[in-house]
């Protein structure tokens, strides 16, 4: 089944405990992002990456970090999270244009 | 950045009935999506319209676009219970396949 893994679903960290999100995909899809929902902001990007070793910051880049060392993984690194990283965190990978969404990860740091 | 605005922001209706919100953007697109959300979980891609479409059809979804107003609509006909959920727009402007989502409709379907 073609899909998108996001792991872990739930998280509850602490401030500064680093901590990284896990996103697979079995597509051999070249286009993979990450995203964050909050209420009444609609997704917003953090990260993209066109290939393996090709990243760039999207629109909400500042306090996380991604690599891309083999096509199907894309994880996300919050080397120090803070409270305002509480969120709802979604990777995608593309077929052109259409996104295919992982099942979510609720982080909440407190 | 938020390109795409969907109005209403809410939305309840009876089963059975049709449903429809609109989506407003501010710059040039090459596509435009819609995509479903159920309750926290992950979104779902409905249906792709591309600028040079006017209107498209998927089972009980209907689609227009009118790239003059830089708006769009997507309509739910004799709608369901499973229909509850939310609805977002993403627009992508760029080659890069970067998507910009609106805030999203929330549509209550009753029983």
């Amino acid at each position: 089944e073609a899909q998108v893994t996001q792991n872990p679903r739930y998280l509850i960290t602490v401030t500064g405990k680093k901590l990284t999100v896990t996103c697979s995909q079995n597509m051999n899809h070249e286009y993979m992002s990450w995203y964050r929902q909050d209420p009444g902001l609609g997704l917003r990007q953090i990260y993209y990456s066109m290939n393996v070793e090709v990243t760039d910051k999207g629109d909400v880049p500042e306090g996380y970090k991604v690599s891309r060392k083999e096509k199907r993984n894309f994880p996300l690194i919050l080397e120090s999270p803070s409270p305002n990283q509480t969120s709802l965190y979604f990777c995608a990978s593309n077929f052109g244009s259409q996104a295919f969404f992982g099942q979510g990860t609720r982080l909440t740091v407190v | 950045s938020q390109q795409g605005e969907e109005d209403p922001q809410a939305l309840s209706i009876q089963e059975g009935e049709n449903a429809t919100m609109n989506c407003s953007y501010k710059t040039s697109i090459n596509n435009l999506q819609w995509y479903r959300q159920n309750s926290g979980r992950g979104l779902v891609h409905l249906i792709l319209i591309r600028s040079n479409e006017r209107e498209k059809h998927s089972g009980r979804l209907r689609v227009t676009l009118d790239t003059s107003k830089k708006s769009s609509s997507l309509l739910i006909t004799a709608s369901r219970a499973a229909d509850t959920a939310s609805y977002f727009c993403a627009t992508d402007a760029r080659n890069d396949y970067k998507l910009s989502f609106g805030a999203g409709t929330t549509v209550t379907v009753r029983a």
